[in-house]
C-alpha cells in the first residue's frame, strides 16, 4: 500500500524565491497536517485539514506561508518569500482517526534556504 | 514554555536488556498519549497509544504505562533490539487541544 508521498525530498534554494512543498496523502484518508521539525523547536504542527477544508492554521508562523487543499488527493504547502530561518524539514501526515488518532507521516521535504 | 518534556536526549541499551523513554507533560487535561518511533530520513510511525483511562497497554515487546497524578508516561522495550534503534517521540492531546504535542524525541540505541 501507497504511504504518503512528499516532493521534493530535499529542496535548496536562495532566500526570497518561492518554494512549493507537495503532498499526496494516502487514499480515503480525510485528515491531512503539515508540520516541520527544527532542532530548536522539535516537531510542530502548522496547519491541518479535515476534508480538503483547513481547520487551524494557528501553527503557521507568518504570512509568508500559505497551505491549499484542492482535491482528497493532493495538498501543497507554500512559502513565498522563503528565508534561512525557514530552512528546516518539513512533514505533511493522514489520518483517518481524527486529528488525536495515529497519522501516517510522509518521509518529509528537507528544506534548506540559502 | 514546553508542554511536552523528554528530558533524556539519548539512551544507550545492551540488546536484550529492558528500554524505558520517560516524557513528562504539564496540561493535565490531556487524555491522549501516542509514541512515535523515527528512523533517519524517515517519517515518524506510530508505535503505540494510551488514554487516560487506563494506566497501562502493552503490545508485543513496547508497553507504555501513564501515571495521570505525576503526569508523567513511560515507554518499555523489552527485550530491545538492535532494530529498535531510533529516536521516540511522546505526543499527548486532546482535553480541549484537539491536537497533538510532540516532545522533541529521545535517541535510543541498542548495542548487539
Amino acid at each position: 500500500d501507497a504511504g504518503v508521498i512528499q516532493s521534493p525530498r530535499h529542496e535548496v534554494t536562495e532566500m526570497g524565491q518561492e518554494v512549493t512543498l507537495r503532498c499526496k496523502p494516502i487514499s480515503g484518508h480525510d485528515y491531512l497536517f503539515w508540520y516541520r521539525q527544527t532542532m530548536m523547536r522539535g516537531l510542530e504542527l502548522l496547519i491541518y485539514f479535515n476534508n480538503n477544508v483547513p481547520i487551524d492554521d494557528s501553527g503557521m508562523p507568518e504570512d509568508r506561508f500559505s497551505a491549499k487543499m484542492p482535491n482528497a488527493s493532493f495538498s501543497t504547502l507554500k512559502i513565498q518569500p522563503s528565508e534561512p530561518r525557514d530552512s528546516a524539514v518539513y512533514f505533511c501526515a493522514s489520518s483517518t482517526s481524527g486529528t488525536l488518532g495515529p497519522q501516517h507521516f510522509g518521509d518529509g521535504t528537507r528544506l534548506s534556504i540559502l | 514554555d514546553q508542554q511536552v518534556k523528554q528530558n533524556s536526549p539519548s539512551l544507550s541499551v545492551q540488546e536484550g536488556r529492558i528500554s524505558i523513554l520517560n516524557c513528562d507533560y504539564t496540561n493535565s487535561m490531556f487524555d491522549y498519549f501516542l509514541w512515535y518511533k523515527k528512523y533517519p530520513a524517515e517519517g515518524p510511525t506510530f508505535l503505540i497509544s494510551i488514554s487516560s483511562i487506563k494506566d497501562k497497554n502493552e503490545d508485543g515487546r513496547f508497553t507504555v504505562f501513564l501515571n495521570k497524578s505525576a503526569k508523567h508516561l513511560s515507554l518499555h522495550i523489552v527485550p530491545s533490539q538492535p532494530g529498535d534503534s531510533a529516536v521516540y517521540f511522546c505526543a499527548p492531546g486532546g482535553g480541549g487541544s484537539e491536537k497533538l504535542v510532540f516532545g522533541k524525541g529521545t535517541k535510543l540505541t541498542v548495542n548487539p
